[in-house]
């Protein structure tokens, strides 16, 4: 079956600083997907990015980074010289075909509450 | 250039009744899904509609809930007999295909007395 681990429940980290959010997963498909998104106060979920197993490669977007690693099934998410504004809960999410239902089921993580502080 | 909109915002009700949840996605997209979230915790999927059929059910946990989509755009989340249970945030979210990113709603909050 589909598993997600988010490790971190809470974070808490001053303005500027680096922080990473770790993310495990657990999948028997060969093909499956990865993502990535944002919880704000205000409570709608945010879709920040989307990885397929066959990419491994890295990726940044401004202050946003990704770490795929297929060997230790983590997906992890660093956020650069963080801002208040990054405060959050953050959840990370995997699809697959299992069942043969075509990716559609979204498995999540717990989340990890970040507070960022000025 | 509207988002996935869900009515209402929020829901109380009392124990035994029957409500209904409703989404509207975004337009042109033929995969629609619904969640629940409990507070606290991660959005635990319901079912997902690839245009007006059910393609996985598997997660409603019992038959007082139920779902349509009977045009392949708006759907209705229907919840027989509430519980107490029941109460959370339903999030609803729509995609172009299945395996695409998925927009979500700002959910209904159910709260069942």
């Amino acid at each position: 079956a589909q598993k997600v681990t988010q490790a971190q429940t809470e974070i808490s980290v001053v303005e500027k600083e680096d922080v990473t959010l770790d993310c495990v997963y657990e999948t028997r498909d060969t093909t499956y997907y990865l993502f990535w998104y944002k919880q704000p106060p205000s409570g709608e979920l945010v879709f920040l990015i989307r990885r397929n197993s066959f990419d491994e490669q890295n990726e940044i977007s401004g202050r946003y980074s990704w770490n795929f690693q297929k060997s230790t099934s983590s997906f992890n998410f660093t956020i650069t010289a963080s801002q208040v504004v990054d405060s959050a809960v953050y959840f990370c999410a995997l699809s697959d075909n299992a069942g043969g239902t075509s990716y559609g089921k979204l498995t999540f993580g717990q989340g990890t509450i970040l507070t960022v502080h000025p | 250039g509207a988002g996935v909109s869900q009515t209402p915002s929020n829901k109380v009700t009392e124990k035994g009744k029957y409500v209904e949840l409703r989404c509207d996605p975004i337009s042109g997209h033929t995969a629609l899904y619904w969640y629940r979230q409990s507070l606290g915790q991660g959005p635990e999927f319901l079912i997902y509609f690839q245009g007006t059929g059910a393609a996985d059910d598997s997660g409603l946990p019992n038959d007082r809930f139920f779902a349509v989509r009977p045009e392949g755009s708006v759907s209705t989340l229907k919840i027989q007999r509430t519980e107490r249970g029941d109460s959370a945030v339903y999030l609803c979210a729509s995609s172009a295909l299945a395996q695409d990113e998925q927009f979500f709603g700002p959910g209904t909050r159910l709260t069942v007395l």
